[in-house]
This record gives C-alpha cells, structure tokens and sequence, in this order.
C-alpha cells in the first residue's frame, strides 16, 4: 500500500512553545491530507482537512489559531501546535488519501508530550 | 452528522473465528473502511466497503448492508498477533473518514 511518513516520531516540550510536525506522503502526489488526534484509550478525532494551496477545513471545536496547518506542496502537510499546554499532549496522525484507489492511509503518528 | 457504534470489547482464543460488528447512520454515504490499531501505533487499513456484500482478503472479511447501516470484521484462524483494536470508519460526501470508537480485540491461547 501507499506509503505516509510523519516526523517526528516523538517530541517532548516545554509548556508555551510551539511544535512543527510534519506529513509526507512518499509514492503517491495527495491535494488532500487529514490531522487526526487520539488521547489514550480513545479513538481518532478528525481535527482538520488540509488542502493544497489552500486554507485547510477544520472540525467544530479545533483552533485554527492554534493548530497551524499548512499544505505547500502535493507532497508535504504540516501541522505546527502553537504555544503548546499539557493537555495538548497527544498522538497527532496524518493520513493521506491515495487519489488511485480512494483508500486512506496513516502515518506512524507523533507522540506530543508537554511537560 | 454521523453516529458510529462498535462493542468496546471482545474476547476470543486462538484459532477460533470472530465477527466484529459495527452500525452506523449517516447523512450521506460513499464507504466503510476497518483499521486495525495497535496500542501506540497508527491505524492500518484492512478493507474498505462501498457497495452491499462481502469483501474477502486472506483471513479478513468485511461485510456491509448499507440499506441496515451494518457492517461486520470477520476474522479467521485468529492469532495473538490479531489483539489489537479494529476501528470502524465511515466515508461521507467529502473525503474525510469519521471514527468509531473502536473495539479492543483480546485474543487467548
């Protein structure tokens, strides 16, 4: 299957400062890319929709202030968590959809963790 | 919107057959998809359902009936490897898939 890499794969930080993650897709060009959230023992929440070379579409209740994502190229999404606090301490997922095929594939995730 | 639901658990042996089910209503439908999640990994997709009947691939099988907003995870010959939680997940009119909260799958010797 199509293949997503994310990096970092893991990241600890202090509380206020901000955290750049980013989401390749590596075989396959994606216009359309997806920022998932998953707190422990919970399932994935859609945050938001990132669209090449436009503004990306974000769930009710995710700050787009906040939650920084950009799309600059077929390839690349990245999601910058701004002025990060404890309880933004996370497994962030990106995926992609494979525009051949329609299935939806995820990276390796990124464990966020603010002390 | 959207309303997803799965059992929370599940328990089953080795070698043994298990059925995971998974309901769903929605406003607007174009695919069901299960994932199987690892604790502390990304999902990984399994099958993905569009229209009405059963999907086969090696010991997994997927069914939908989009008429009863049902769909099922069959899982053969079940190995410890299979524990993990299986994630049902639907497509509507735009691309984004919605999560269902997932159920836990322990498998015993």
């Amino acid at each position: 299957g199509a293949v997503v890499s994310q990096h970092p794969s893991r990241v600890i930080c202090k509380s206020g400062t901000s955290v750049k993650i980013e989401c390749r897709s590596l075989d396959f060009q994606a216009t359309t890319m997806f920022w998932y959230r998953q707190f422990p023992k919970q399932s994935l929440m859609l945050m938001a929709t990132s669209n090449e070379g436009s503004k990306a579409t974000y769930e009710q209740g995710v700050e787009k202030d906040k939650f920084l994502i950009n799309h600059a190229s077929l390839t690349l999404s990245t999601l910058t968590v701004t002025s990060a606090h404890p309880e933004d301490s996370s497994f962030y997922i990106c995926s992609a959809r494979d525009p051949g095929g329609g299935t939806q594939y995820f990276g390796p995730g990124t464990r966020l963790t603010v002390l | 919107g959207q309303n997803i639901d799965q059992p929370t658990e599940m328990t089953a042996t080795e070698g043994a057959i298990v059925q995971i089910n998974c309901t769903y209503q929605t406003s607007g439908f174009n695919g069901l998809f299960w994932y199987q999640q690892h604790a502390g990994e990304a999902p990984t997709f399994l099958s993905y359902n569009v229209l009405d009947g059963l999907e086969e691939k090696g010991r997994f099988s997927s069914f939908l009936s989009r008429s009863k907003g049902y769909s099922y995870l069959l899982l053969k010959e079940l190995q410890m490897k299979d524990s993990a939680s299986y994630l049902c997940a639907l497509r509507q009119a735009g691309t984004a898939l919605i999560f269902g909260k997932g159920t836990t799958l322990s498998v015993s010797s």
